[in-house]
Formats: structure tokens, C-alpha cells, sequence
């Protein structure tokens, strides 16, 4: 079945350096892909999504290209801040599910040190 | 901004008793979701819901689970006798439309305890 794989956390990073965190997809169809954050005590919230090949979500200084050739959808930041400490989900909709239920990676803790 | 919510924040229960965990999804939305995450593992797609019926569900969600919306406002799971391993974090999402592209809306959570 569908899947999506993350790298392993937590990630310490100090502020102003640059982020990556990798997500990789196993789909059947042809998926929409998301990141979504979430800070602690609160929900999921969408950062940014992609819904076919070559598009780059963006939002917030974050960015992610769809690579259908390579099944990834890593996430990017240039500068990150302390405010960026969260747990981070890839996740993936596939077109066969008419409801859109999300497949989620396994999420990845960012802790950024001043 | 409107948001979802959850109650209770954290419920804590015996093995065999029944729970309700309620939701309130955004007011104009018309597909609603569950999902789980049991601690240390992946967020799991439970159930979705829309029209007043289940239109999806996983293996997970089995006749010891149902859900409701009894009122056009509220959202609600049930477990009828709950087990150790139902212990995990349980989400509400709502959306405005179902199929892959469209924005789900994710509550706080319910910390749900099973002793």
C-alpha cells in the first residue's frame, strides 16, 4: 500500500542554519504530497503543499518540490529560528481515495538552539 | 480564525469502558476525519465521514469504533470497550471538500489513557 518515509529525528539545528528534512512516497496513483507542523500543545497545521510533479510548495520560508522521478518531497528552510522548533509531517493524499484521507510519515522533531 | 477543537484534552479510562471523544470541526466543512497516533509511531487515518455516513475507513476501525454527529455541529468517536493499545493521541480534521487536494483542518488532540 501507499507509504511515506521520513528521515529519523530529532534534528538540533542553530539558528540561521539551512534545513533539510527528507520525505520519500510509495504510491500506487498519483498523489498530492503535504508537510504539515505541529508546535507543541496544537494541532497539525498545513505548511505547504504539492499537487503534481515539479510543483513547489512554499510558505513561511519553506519550500518543497514534488520529484516524481525520484518519489521525494523534501523539506527546505535557508535560515531557520528558534520559533521553527516543531514536529514536522510528510504526508501523502492518493487520487484512488475520493475522500482525501492522509497517509503520514513517521514525523521528524526540529529543536533549534539559539 | 476558524479552528477545530477537541475534549476533552486528555481522558483517562479503565480497559473495558466506553469513551466518547468530541470534536467541533469548522462550521462550514462537510467531510470530517479521525486519526490516531499511538505514542512514538506514525499518525493513522482511522475514519472519514461525510453526509452523514462513513464514506472510508481503515483496518483499524473496527466495530469496537463508530462515529456520530449527532447534532450538525459536533463530531464524535466512540470505543465501546476500550483496550491497553487504544492508548494514543486521537485527531479531529475537518475539510471543505473531500479528494487529495484539498486542506484538511487538524484539532489539538485528545491524549487518551488506558489503564
Amino acid at each position: 500500500g501507499d507509504s511515506v518515509t521520513q528521515m529519523e529525528g530529532p534534528v538540533t539545528l542553530s539558528e540561521e542554519a539551512f534545513l533539510t528534512i527528507n520525505c520519500t512516497y510509495t504510491a500506487t496513483g498519483y498523489p498530492s504530497l503535504f508537510w504539515y507542523v505541529q508546535y507543541p500543545g496544537e494541532g497539525l497545521q498545513l505548511l505547504l503543499k504539492a499537487t503534481k510533479a515539479d510543483d513547489k510548495g512554499s510558505n513561511k520560508g519553506f519550500e518543497a518540490t514534488y520529484r516524481k522521478e525520484t518519489t521525494s518531497f523534501h523539506l527546505e528552510k535557508g535560515s531557520v529560528q528558534v520559533s521553527d522548533s516543531a514536529v514536522y509531517f510528510c504526508a501523502l493524499s492518493d487520487r484512488a481515495s475520493n475522500t482525501g484521507k492522509l497517509i503520514f510519515g513517521q514525523g521528524t522533531t526540529l529543536q533549534v538552539k539559539p | 480564525e476558524p479552528e477545530v477543537t477537541q475534549t476533552p484534552s486528555h481522558q483517562v479510562t479503565q480497559m473495558g469502558q466506553e469513551v466518547i471523544l468530541r470534536c467541533v470541526p469548522i462550521s462550514n466543512h462537510l467531510y470530517f476525519y479521525w486519526y490516531r497516533q499511538i505514542l512514538g509511531q506514525k499518525v493513522e487515518f482511522l475514519v472519514s465521514f461525510y453526509n452523514n455516513e462513513i464514506s472510508e475507513k481503515s483496518e483499524i476501525f473496527d466495530d469496537q469504533f463508530s462515529v456520530e454527529r449527532p447534532d450538525g455541529s459536533n463530531f464524535t468517536l466512540k470505543i465501546r470497550s476500550t483496550k491497553l493499545e487504544d492508548s494514543a493521541m486521537y485527531f479531529c480534521a475537518s475539510s471543505a471538500q473531500g479528494g487529495r487536494t484539498y486542506e484538511q483542518y487538524f484539532g489539538p488532540g485528545t491524549r487518551l489513557t488506558v489503564t
